[in-house]
């Protein structure tokens, strides 16, 4: 059973445009959410990532969202840039998931395609 | 700082032969993840390594193994390779803070032929 789902596989938006990325989740003992982005042959890049005790975090072009009652997070990168075509995994952590510090539940993936 | 650094980058095995990886983490940090990426399962979670002992393990048979040394150094293990092994194998290195976050290395290429 997929704790950590990215139901959209592909997106494709326009440069200067804004680009949400979705993630869903199903256990509420995760701490924290991640997003990675991956580009091929590379391992994944730490992108941002939020705290369950908040419902905004910003980065510059780079924001999260969490929304704790629907289990659902997003990501938007304003404007999009053509660099930032790559594999985006968003990944949950939970401190006390499996009694121990929580690994990362990642989810399979989105890939963004931004067009000049 | 160095990032994780992997070796090899790419290998080819033969059904029924085993391997081993090897993964340099980020200095200080002691705890070490692996995971396995295919194309049909994204990225799923090995096991994860802290000060020598294996803490946490994913849902993967026992002919997946790894070990950790006292310089945090990490290395994974696959004995009687199958054609389902080939993947791209990510090590990750942590300071095993709340916060999760995870630093990946560049991954090893296997393919089972």
């Amino acid at each position: 059973d997929q704790q950590v789902k990215q139901n959209s596989p592909s997106l494709s938006v326009q440069e200067g445009r804004i680009s949400i990325l979705n993630c869903d989740y199903t256990n509420s003992m995760f701490d924290y959410f991640l997003w990675y982005k991956k580009y091929p042959a590379e391992g994944p890049t730490f992108l941002i990532s939020i705290s369950s005790i908040k419902d905004k975090n910003e980065d510059g072009r780079f924001t999260v969202f969490l929304n704790k009652s629907a289990k659902h997070l997003s990501l938007h990168i304003v404007p999009s840039q053509p660099g930032d075509s790559a594999v985006y995994f968003c990944a949950a952590s939970g401190w006390n998931y499996g009694g121990s510090q929580g690994n990362l539940i990642f989810g399979k993936g989105t890939k963004l395609s931004v067009k000049p | 700082k160095a990032g994780v650094t992997q070796t090899p980058r790419y290998l080819i095995k033969t059904r029924g032969q085993q391997v081993t990886l090897s993964c340099s983490p980020i200095s200080g940090h002691r705890s070490v993840s692996w995971y396995q990426q295919t194309p049909g399962q994204g990225l799923q979670f090995l096991f994860e390594y802290f000060s020598e002992t294996q803490r946490n393990k994913g849902n993967f048979p026992g002919r997946f193994s790894g070990r950790q040394f006292s310089n945090s150094r990490s290395e994974m293990n696959v004995s009687t390779l199958e054609l389902g092994d080939s993947a791209l194998y990510l090590c990750a290195s942590s300071l095993a803070d709340r916060s999760g976050k995870e630093y990946f290395g560049p991954g090893t290429r296997l393919t089972v032929t």
